[in-house]
């Protein structure tokens, strides 16, 4: 079946630092790939994503590239703000619909 | 507003008493599913609903029961709670578009003792 790989946290940056999360996955085919994001004390929101070959997802100054050669999906941020302490996650959601999460990287920023 | 609603949002129990946790989505949303998040874990999915009347096991269903008698309404009952089953659950839906993501709930932290 469909594997999701993230890199372990937590990551500890400080603000205005540049942010990096690696995400591989392993699916049949070519599965929609998404960057969610789990604030404390709520629930995970779609934060963005890519649905074919050389997409790039982007919100709110994160940012993606669906690498098919790598079958990668990394998130990237040029600025970090402590507003960003989070946990992220990684999904991929391939042909049977079902999506597949990764563990997680919590993100924790400084001021 | 469109959103998945989840009751409680914290419950504590014990051992061996029945309970069923809430989830309702106002979006009109065919595909349900239920999650546990353990630290370490990240998410594990444990059921889930591609219509009203289906549903399938994800990778952790044991000791877990769901029904999806409407299309609105997906709860999740502990028939007999265990302390393992303490965590943190989450409902999350989403339409026929599977390119749309997931909409979650906001999480019941469940304590069994």
């Amino acid at each position: 079946g469909d594997s999701v790989t993230q890199m372990e946290g937590p990551v500890t940056l400080s603000e205005e630092a540049f942010l990096t999360i690696n995400c591989t996955y392993t699916a049949t085919g070519y599965p929609s790939l998404f960057w969610y994001v789990q604030y404390p004390g709520e629930g995970l929101q779609l934060l963005l994503k890519a649905t074919k070959a050389d997409d790039k997802g982007s919100n709110k100054g994160f940012e993606a590239t669906y690498r098919k050669e790598t079958t990668s999906f990394h998130l990237e941020k040029g600025s970090v703000q402590v507003s960003d302490s989070a946990v992220y996650f990684c999904a991929a959601s391939g042909g049977s619909y079902i999506p597949t999460f990764g563990r997680g990287t919590s993100l924790i920023v400084h001021p | 507003e469109a959103q998945v609603t989840q009751n409680p949002r914290y419950l504590i129990t014990v051992t061996g008493k029945k309970l069923t946790v809430t989830c309702s989505q106002n979006m009109n949303h065919e595909y349900m599913s239920w999650y546990r998040q353990d630290p370490g874990l990240g998410l594990r999915q444990i059921y889930y609903s591609m219509n009203v009347e289906v549903t399938d096991k994800g990778d952790v269903p044991e000791g877990y029961k769901v029904s999806r008698k409407e299309k609105r309404n997906f709860p999740l009952i502990l028939e007999s709670p265990s302390p393992n089953q303490t965590s943190l659950y989450f409902c999350a839906s989403r339409g026929t578009d599977r390119l749309r993501g997931l909409h979650f709930g906001n999480g019941t932290r469940l304590t069994v003792t």
